[in-house]
This record gives structure tokens, sequence and C-alpha cells, in this order.
């Protein structure tokens, strides 16, 4: 069973402050992604990676950047937090050519 | 560009009642279509895919191409259906889902 674990499930930061969202999959799984979840918008990519140390802009990748050093581990950063950037973000991983993706249970982060 | 749109924020019925959550796309390659709920306190979690044509906790959906949806159905709507519904697509190398805004069915007793 795909396991994919996100270091928080509620974070509450301050304006400026730099943020570190982690996700861990441990199905060796290529792909990764960070998508955020807001209300009435669905979820909307922010990065993905397709392998380590590769990555690929998604929809919304501004003020974000994101680091994938070994396979099962991506990482999300917020270099200087927004109030804008309040919201849910879900890790989600991906096997090869089969489209499921399996997401995480999201960190909710609230920017104050 | 591709999209996918949800036209319904909030679906309302009653237990037994039949449920049709619309979810309509554009893109110019060929489509790959999947539904993902979220039940409260749950994780996002795929449903089904059109490629399968399966069924599904008795949800079924229906690729149609010449009117670009893949609208999501179910005969008799359920308690425990209650949750919201994110209609997604693939990009042609399949490494990329585009989702919809959501759909939050309530399924009333």
């Amino acid at each position: 069973d795909v396991k994919v674990t996100q270091s928080s499930r509620y974070l509450v930061k301050r304006t400026g402050e730099k943020v570190f969202l982690e996700c861990v999959q441990d199905m060796d799984h290529e792909n990764m992604f960070w998508y955020r979840q807001d209300p009435g918008l669905g979820l909307r990519l922010i990065y993905f990676s397709y392998d380590v140390k590769m990555k690929e802009k998604g929809d919304i990748p501004e003020g974000y950047s994101v680091s994938r050093e070994k396979k099962e581990r991506f990482s999300l950063i917020l270099e200087s937090a927004s109030t804008n950037q309040t919201s849910m973000y879900l890790c989600a991983s991906r096997w090869g050519r089969l489209n499921e993706q399996y997401f995480g249970p999201g960190t909710r982060l609230t920017v104050t | 560009a591709q999209r996918v749109t949800q036209p319904e924020k909030l679906l309302s019925v009653f237990k037994g009642a039949p449920v049709e959550l619309k979810c309509n796309y554009s893109y110019s390659g060929s489509p790959e279509l999947f539904w993902y709920v979220q039940y409260s306190r749950q994780r996002l979690q795929l449903l089904l895919r059109h490629i399968s044509r399966e069924s599904i906790k008795g949800f079924t959906a229906d690729l149609n191409k010449g009117e670009t949806s893949f609208h999501l159905k179910k005969p008799f709507a359920q308690e425990e259906d209650s949750a919201m519904y994110y209609c997604a697509l693939s990009n042609n190398a399949g490494n990329m889902l585009t989702f919809g805004g959501g759909t939050r069915l309530m399924v009333k007793p």
C-alpha cells in the first residue's frame, strides 16, 4: 500500500519567514508533485519532479521553490512567506506511466 | 492549454436520489480523465478513470468527446457519498494532472 507522508498537518508562520514543507513516499515513485488546494479553485500544481534533482514548474510556481535530493523526498520551500500563501498544501507521488497519483494528508499552512 | 471546469461548487440531494456531477474539459490531444474524491478528514484518492470503464461504489463516468464532458453519475445516492469530488485531466505525456475546481456533494437523509 502506497504511503505518502507530510511532515506537518498544521503549520503557523509569520510573514517573511522561510518555510519548509516536507513530503516522503515509500514506493520508489519517480514522479512527485506539490499542489495547493483552495476552495473554488481546486488543486493547482506548484511544482513537480520527475527524478532526483529534476524539477519542472507547474501552474503557480511564483514564490515557491523545491528540492529533491533523494528519490523518496520532495520539499517545498517558501523563501519569504506571505499571507496569500495561506492554504492547504498537498503532496502526491506517481509511478511511471500509471497516471494515478497518491496523495499525502495535506499541510494546512497559515501565514499571519 | 488544458482546462477542466466543474460548474457546480455544491450539489445537495436526498438519499436515494440520482446524482450527476458535471465535468467539462478543453484539450487538444487525446484526453485521459479521472475522478478523485476526498471524504471528510481523509486524503484525496482516485475514484475512477475513464480508460478502465469501471463502476466504483456505484459511480460511473462516460467520456463524451463530442461534448467534451466526463460527468460522474450514480443512480441512488447514499449518505456516505457526501464528499468533495474533483475531475482531473492528464496531459499527453501523462505526467501532469489538471484539476477542476471541485464539487461538494451533500447527501441528506
